[in-house]
């Protein structure tokens, strides 16, 4: 069975630091570009960055572009989202998924408030 | 980025209507767009690949068409599961497959 299971979410002030990590599990991660996709409270879906394979191209949204990173360990089976100088408006509960958009996560949520 | 633009933002309609989204990108995509069904607490649901091929287990009253620009979503007859928001999404652009803003569809 195809899983994919956010962590690393939680409360953080302005100006912090967090990282996502997205373990997948029942499909060979290795071949599979994945993303990192976000939706604010009452908000629809955006799209915040992407990976290749074996993580040698990246995207990244302009909204977040200088300020998050995005990586993969295919050995750990795992995708990571760093994130950092987190602003209110990164609140958001954030979704990995396979490029493919046919598995997702359950999400993980950030709240960014002092 | 190809930004894409769905309409309406919201609908009203009863059990049984046939209902259309439409979904328009900002250059040509060919017939790379998906389309997803999202309930409140859930992740997306991918209904709809390459524009027109229906996924394993999504009932066949959901149907998509378009291609180059101009995308449609079709639920020829709305069941009381089908209130959600559909969201489209382009994935023309190697690594940045951006969304259109949704469109709730709901109970009148």
């Amino acid at each position: 069975e195809v899983q994919l299971v956010e962590s690393g979410g939680g409360l953080v002030q302005p100006g912090g630091s967090l990282r996502l990590s997205c373990e997948a599990s029942g499909f060979t991660f290795s071949n599979y570009a994945m993303h990192w996709v976000r939706q604010a409270p009452g908000k629809g879906l955006e799209y915040v960055s992407g990976i290749s394979t074996n993580g040698g191209s990246t995207y990244y949204a302009n909204s977040v572009k200088g300020r998050f990173t995005i990586s993969r360990d295919n050995s750990k089976n795992t995708l990571y989202l760093q994130m950092g100088s987190l602003r209110t408006e990164d609140m958001a509960v954030y979704y990995c998924a396979r490029a493919t958009g046919d598995y997702w996560g359950q999400g993980t949520l950030v709240t960014v408030s002092s | 980025d190809i930004q894409m633009t769905q309409s309406p933002s919201s609908l009203s309609a009863s059990v049984g209507d046939r209902v259309t989204i439409t979904c328009r990108a900002s250059q040509s995509i060919a017939n790379y767009l998906n389309w997803y069904q999202q309930k409140p607490g859930k992740a997306p649901k991918l209904l709809i690949s390459v524009a027109s091929s229906l996924q394993s287990g999504v009932p066949s009253r959901f149907s998509g068409s378009g291609s180059g620009t101009d995308f449609t979503l079709t639920i020829s007859s709305l069941q009381p599961e089908d209130f959600a928001t559909y969201y489209c999404q382009q994935s023309y652009s190697t690594l940045s497959y951006t969304f259109g803003q949704g469109t709730k569809l709901e109970i009148k």
